[in-house]
């Protein structure tokens, strides 16, 4: 099976400050993506990438960038947290072309106070 | 603009029967449509899927039902266990992204 591992389940931020969220997935898949879930907004996507240090803007990008350096990794970067951004965070993964499912972390769930 | 909905916020049902869970969507040239499960405290778990090309799809316990005329998806889960109590997204895509509904929150009663 598919693992996609998010190195912490929950997080406590203060505003201002940058926080590093991380993702590894271990079935060498290509695409990997960044998705923000709220309460009545369902899963919104933030980035994505095709590849090693490729990167492409989802629907909500603003006040966030992404790393990727490795195939298994993908980071998402919040330069500076603001409240808006409390939320659970779910990093997925899939095989490279169109029409393949996503198998996804179990999330983090990050406090901005 | 795209969106991708589920008829009904909750569904409570009896342990045994049927499950139906709905899902409408507005995108006309979405070719890809998934469900997925979500319990508590984790991320969502890829049930099922089906392409455009095919109106019905058949897995353990599970059924997916496209109807393309009316822009309309379908999970249909037999005899519900209380394993099954847990939040359905469907989600559709056009190309490489997938855009997800709000989700219905299934709980099967004993």
């Amino acid at each position: 099976d598919v693992k996609v591992t998010q190195s912490s389940r929950y997080l406590v931020k203060r505003t201002g400050e940058k926080v590093f969220l991380e993702c590894v997935q271990d079935m060498d898949h290509e695409n990997m993506f960044w998705y923000r879930q709220d309460p009545g907004l369902g899963l919104r996507l933030i980035y994505f990438s095709y590849d090693v240090k490729m990167k492409e803007k989802g629907d909500i990008p603003e006040g966030y960038s992404v790393s990727r350096e490795k195939k298994e990794r993908f980071s998402l970067i919040l330069e500076s947290a603001s409240t808006n951004q409390t939320s659970m965070y779910l990093c997925a993964s899939s095989i490279q072309g169109d029409n393949s499912p996503l198998h996804f972390g179990n999330g983090t769930r990050l406090t901005v106070t | 603009g795209e969106s991708v909905g589920l008829h009904l916020p909750t569904l409570s049902v009896q342990e045994g029967d049927n499950s139906i869970i709905n899902c409408a969507y507005s995108n006309s040239a979405s070719d890809y449509f998934i469900w997925y499960k979500q319990e508590s405290g984790k991320g969502p778990q890829f049930i099922i899927d089906i392409r455009s090309n095919m109106d019905k799809r058949q897995g353990q316990r599970v059924t997916v039902l496209l109807n393309k005329t009316v822009k309309h998806l379908s999970l249909q889960i037999a005899a519900t266990q209380p394993g099954d109590s847990a939040v359905y997204f469907c989600a559709e895509s056009d190309d490489y992204k997938l855009s997800f509904g709000a989700g219905t929150t299934v709980t099967v009663r004993a």
